[in-house]
C-alpha cells in the first residue's frame, strides 16, 4: 500500500441497507477524515479523527458513523442508507489536525436507490 | 458557519495566465489551502498560506490577505493538463477545513 486507499471504488446500494466504506493509510498519519462531494456543494466533512481511539462530528454527520480502532484504518458506516446519501466519498489523512496538508484517497462513488 | 466563495467556471487559452479568487468568512483562521482536482480523481494539495503575501511554487502562486478575507491562485503559462477544478479551503479555529464549491478551469488550445 502506498498512501491512502479506499474500497469499494463504486457501489450501488438499495435504500435501507447497511454499508461500510473502508479507508486505510500507511503514512502513520494521526488525523483522518471523511468527506462527501456533491455537485455544486464542494467537499463537506462528515466525521474526523484526531488520533486513534477518538472521533468527532463534522458538518454533515447524520446517518453516518465512524470508528478508529487503530492508526491505519478509518471505516465509515451508513447504518440504513437513503437516496440523499448518493455521493462521492473521499477519505483523507494528515500528519496531525494542526499540520493540515491533507492527502486524499481515490474516492468511493456510492449510489443509493 | 463558514462561507467560502469562488467562481464556478473560468476559461483561458494555453500559455495564458488565470487568476482564481476566493473570499472567505470563517470562525477563526488557521490557514488557507488550494487543491487541484482533475475530473474523476482525488483532490491533490497545491499550496498553503497562513501569513499575508505571495507564495510561489513553479507556475503556481497563491496570495493571501487575512484582513480582507481574500486569496487568489495564479496559474501561469497554462497547459492543457491544468484543466481541472481548483478548490479553496480554509482551516478555522478548530483546524477543520471548510471547502469552497470549486472553480472549474478549462484550458483551450
Amino acid at each position: 500500500i502506498a498512501g491512502i486507499t479506499q474500497a469499494p471504488t463504486s457501489q450501488i446500494l438499495a435504500a435501507g441497507r447497511r454499508m461500510t466504506l473502508r479507508c486505510t493509510q500507511d503514512m502513520r498519519h494521526n488525523a483522518m477524515y471523511w468527506y462527501r462531494q456533491d455537485l455544486g456543494l464542494g467537499l463537506r466533512l462528515i466525521h474526523y479523527s484526531n488520533t486513534a481511539g477518538t472521533t468527532g462530528k463534522g458538518e454533515v454527520p447524520d446517518g453516518y458513523s465512524v470508528s478508529r480502532a487503530n492508526t491505519d484504518d478509518f471505516p465509515l458506516t451508513l447504518a440504513s442508507a437513503v437516496p440523499s446519501q448518493t455521493s462521492v466519498y473521499f477519505c483523507a489523512s494528515s500528519d496531525s489536525i494542526e499540520l493540515n496538508e491533507q492527502f486524499f484517497g481515490p474516492g468511493t462513488r456510492l449510489t443509493v436507490l | 458557519g463558514q462561507n467560502i466563495d469562488q467562481p464556478t467556471e473560468m476559461t483561458a487559452t494555453e500559455g495564458a495566465i488565470v487568476q482564481i479568487n476566493c473570499t472567505y468568512q470563517t470562525s477563526g483562521f488557521n490557514g488557507l489551502f488550494w487543491y487541484q482536482q482533475h475530473a474523476g480523481e482525488a483532490p491533490t494539495f497545491l499550496s498553503y498560506n497562513v501569513l499575508d503575501g505571495l507564495e510561489e511554487k513553479g507556475r503556481f502562486s497563491s496570495f493571501l490577505s487575512r484582513s480582507k478575507g481574500y486569496s487568489y491562485l495564479l496559474l501561469k503559462e497554462l497547459q492543457m493538463k491544468d484543466s481541472a477544478s481548483y478548490l479553496c479551503a480554509v482551516a478555522s479555529n478548530d483546524y477543520k477545513l471548510s471547502f469552497g464549491a470549486g472553480t472549474t478551469v478549462t484550458v483551450r488550445a
